[in-house]
This record gives C-alpha cells, structure tokens and sequence, in this order.
C-alpha cells in the first residue's frame, strides 16, 4: 500500500523567501506525481505533473523534482509572496489513474 | 471549457437522510473519480468511473454508499442514511486518457 508523507506539515516564511516543501513516497513503481494547492474551504488546483521518466517540471516560480528511486519529490517555489499561502498537497498514482496523496504542508507567507 | 463542477457546494442533511452529490466532468474528460476529504485527513480515493461502468470501487464503504456515471448526465455519489461520520468534503476529479487528474470544488457535507 502506497504512504505519502508531507514534511513540515505547516511552514511560515516572510515574504521574497524561497520554500522547500518535500514529499516521500514507499513503493516506488508509481507512474506519476502531482503537486496540488489548496485553499481553505477550496478545490485543488493542479500545480505541476511529472511523469515517472521525469526529473523535473517547471512552472513559472514553481520547479518540482523527482527522485524515484529514492522515493522523493521536492517542490520549490522562488520569492515566495503572501498569495502562496495555501496548503500544498503531493499526489502519487502507483498505477495510471488512483492517486494517493499526503496530507499537505500549510504555507503561511507573512507580508 | 469550464471546469470540474460539483453541486451542491454545501449539503445539510440529517441523520438517516440521503445525500446526492453531483459531479460534470470536464469537457472531453471520459474518466471521474471520487475522492473524500475527512477533517484533519487527507484526501482518500473513493471510486473510479468510465460511462456506465464502476472501474474500481476498492476505497468506497460496501453499505450506504454508492455511484453511478450514467450515460447522459452527471456523475452522482449516493450516500444513503447518512451519519454524523459521513460529514467531510466530497471532491469529484476527471481526466482523459492522459490521466492528469483535475479537481472540482468540492461538496461540503454536514450531517446534523
């Protein structure tokens, strides 16, 4: 059965700072690995997919890495502003459609 | 090309009543899957639908609960007799064959 694991479960960073939210998975035999945000009392919106021959995949301020072997995937988001707080969630599908997901790191950007 | 839309977005019903949540994928999305949302949990898959046809229903409680994606319409969750343990949020998800899934809004059910 596939765990993901979200570290830290909450961040809080001033304004212009760079963030480093990290994702592990245990059975690496996925397929993919989604990168959602979340507003409070929200839907999720798809932020960045890497297929799992990928290493990578870039979105304007948002970079996301994949470490399949090691069960990693980390995202960064650059110059961090306060329209970024939202809780991030990672999302792994183990065969092609059933997603899996952590339970979020909660980003705070403080003006 | 609108996306995911769910209804209602708030649902209040109470113990022993049915609650029917309602989900219209995106255009050109043949694929809907239904996710639940527990307080202070995160997202756990439910079920997993083409037209007409239950894919895999393996996260979905044997009773009370069931689903349909008819072959005109919306996707329905049914959840019948409801307990204050069925309060949480309902998020519906589609794709096409590339299987990138996209989310809808959620519906937010209360059982009083």
């Amino acid at each position: 059965k596939q765990e993901v694991t979200q570290i830290p479960a909450a961040l809080s960073v001033p304004e212009g700072e760079n963030l480093v939210l990290n994702c592990s998975f245990t059975d690496s035999a996925i397929y993919n690995l989604q990168w959602f945000r979340q507003d409070p009392g929200k839907g999720l919106t798809s932020l960045l997919l890497i297929q799992s021959s990928q290493r990578e995949q870039t979105s304007g301020r948002l970079n996301a890495s994949l470490d399949k072997s090691s069960g990693r995937s980390t995202l960064y988001i650059a110059a961090s502003q306060p329209g970024d707080s939202a809780t991030y969630l990672c999302a792994v599908s183990s065969n092609d459609y059933k997603l899996s997901f952590g339970a979020g790191t909660t980003v705070t950007v403080r003006a | 090309n609108a996306g995911v839309m769910q209804n209602p977005r708030h649902l209040v019903r109470r113990r022993g009543q049915e609650a029917r949540l309602r989900c219209s994928p995106m255009k050109g999305h043949s694929h809907v899957y239904w996710y639940r949302q527990l307080p202070e949990e995160g997202l756990k898959f439910m079920v997993y639908l083409q037209k007409e046809n239950i894919i895999d229903e393996s996260g979905m409680p044997k009773e009370r609960f069931s689903a349909e994606f008819p072959k005109e319409g919306p996707s329905i969750l049914r959840i019948q007799q409801v307990v204050r343990g069925d309060s949480a949020a309902y998020f519906c998800a589609s794709s096409t064959d590339s299987w990138e899934a996209f989310f809808g809004q959620g519906t937010r059910l209360t059982v009083v």
